[in-house]
């Protein structure tokens, strides 16, 4: 069964310029997460989209913004490119359900963003 | 404030040499608590899920388990191809979102 997939898997943009990210969840999964992994920081929470709906979104500007397909397949656009936002993207999926116990989030091989 | 806390940040073994490495925690309320290991600009790889105290998985020389404030990770007899990063999240009740700790470096010599 294939894993999640993101492409492109590196990009090189300039301060000030777009980017926008791809990804495709395992088939089956209707969650979709972003996660920004920055040197040094850790991963951090950006968006999660189910059912085409944005759900939740972590501690980031407005400039991050995202959509999900009727395929379940997810978009993350990065407006106004600052040096900052150098790192690598990870997209994860999951089922959704609302139940007591978790859902394990699958990782896909990530985009590493470079801004110059 | 959801927060997770791993130890060491770093370790080196010899080949066989077993250990574990800690993960500790406080959530208000625990949907589960998972285990990843992520090599150098990969995205992480699921190994283990856990969702409440004296819980225990194995898999090959990894074997995880669980009380009410933290998480341990044992390794037994390990390989060089053991070394990577090893991360624990948890997630709340009431969240999908994911919560990770800095992650413990571990290199397996040889």
């Amino acid at each position: 069964e294939a894993g999640v997939t993101q492409s492109p898997t590196h990009l090189i943009k300039t301060r000030g310029q777009q980017a926008t990210l791809r990804c495709s969840p395992i088939s089956g999964h209707t969650s979709v997460y972003w996660y920004q992994q920055a040197l040094g920081l850790g991963l951090q929470f950006l968006l999660w989209y189910d059912e085409g709906e944005e759900r939740n979104r972590g501690n980031f500007p407005p400039r991050f913004s995202g959509r999900q397909f009727p395929n379940y397949s997810s978009e993350l656009n990065v407006n106004a490119l600052e040096l900052e936002d150098s790192a690598l993207y990870l997209c994860a999926s999951s089922f959704q359900t609302s139940g007591r116990i978790g859902d394990t989030q699958y990782f896909g091989p990530g985009t590493r963003l470079t801004v110059l | 404030e959801d927060q997770v806390t791993q130890s060491p940040e770093a370790l080196r073994l010899q080949e066989g040499e077993s250990s574990s490495l800690n993960c500790s925690y406080t959530v208000s309320g625990l949907r589960g608590l998972f285990w990843y290991r992520q090599d150098p600009g990969k995205g992480p790889e699921f190994l283990f899920t856990l969702y409440s105290a004296g819980e225990e998985k194995e898999k090959e020389r990894l074997k995880a388990t669980l009380t009410k404030k933290e998480s341990f990770l044992h390794i037994t007899a390990p390989k060089p191809e053991d070394s990577a990063t090893y991360l624990c999240a948890v997630q709340a009740a009431g969240a999908q979102k994911l919560v990770f700790g800095q992650g413990t470096r571990l290199t397996i010599n040889p």
